[in-house]
């Protein structure tokens, strides 16, 4: 399987406790992205590395999220002291090295975090 | 700011059945590209199609086609005799340009559910 995986897929978790989701780009794909996904609507923009670099955060991506993608290969996604709000399912994305501007996302499965 | 509109929320209709998936966009940008993605039950986010804003050629790909109309600012879907495989939700999405190099970061209507009955 050459696509971008997600693991783990699904989470359950109680409120306050702090989880980590882990993203496999497609191999040569120096960008990635995470997006969110709540019910009902369509993904959000969290974050975007360049390879290691963490070049863009959003507003939605508070103080208790943390992405990193060291060595520019895989990466990780930690939300700590979880709130009910925040569950949602958390989507990876990268795309190839090109010209940047308007290249294909490819996404993962996305992670479904449930916080009880 | 970039907008992408998806008026209709819930389609259904009968296999073999044409249906038009409607798109609306808002940006101020001269140059974007626009995007549809189809999320079947499963969750993946399947692309389907890039098209930039120089290039106002309707697309045709199988069953599926795109009208991009910059006068109207509509990027419509249309999947000609649908297939119950075609039930999904459906996303239309802008891409941004953006100084820091995120300038495939996407903003996502809230999608179509597409219910094809047998």
């Amino acid at each position: 399987d050459t696509g971008v995986s997600q693991n783990p897929r699904h989470k359950i978790t109680k409120r306050g406790q702090n989880v980590t989701f882990r993203c496999d780009p497609i191999s040569e794909h120096n960008r990635l992205y995470w997006y969110r996904q709540t019910l009902g609507q369509g993904p959000e923009f969290l974050t975007y590395f360049q390879n290691e670099a963490q070049l863009e955060k959003s507003r939605l991506l508070s103080d208790r999220f943390s992405a990193e993608r060291p060595k520019g290969s895989f990466s990780t996604l930690e939300i700590q002291r979880t709130e009910q709000g925040d569950s949602a399912m958390y989507l990876c994305a990268s795309s190839p090295r090109g010209q940047g501007f308007g290249d294909t996302i490819y996404f993962g499965e996305g992670s479904w975090l449930t916080v009880v | 700011a970039q907008k992408v509109t998806q008026a209709q929320t819930e389609i259904s209709v009968v296999e073999k059945e044409d249906v038009t998936l409607d798109c609306v966009y808002e940006t101020r940008d001269t140059t974007y590209y626009l995007f549809w993605y189809k999320q079947p039950p499963s969750g993946e986010l399947v692309f389907l199609i890039r098209r930039n804003s120089f290039d106002e050629q309707n697309e045709i790909s199988g069953r599926y086609s795109w009208n991009f109309q910059k006068s109207t600012s509509s990027f419509n879907f249309t999947i000609t005799a649908s297939q119950v495989v075609d039930s999904a939700v459906y996303f239309c999405a802008l891409s941004e340009f953006a100084l820091t190099g995120a300038n495939s970061k996407l903003t996502f209507g809230k999608g179509i559910t597409l219910s094809v009955r047998p």
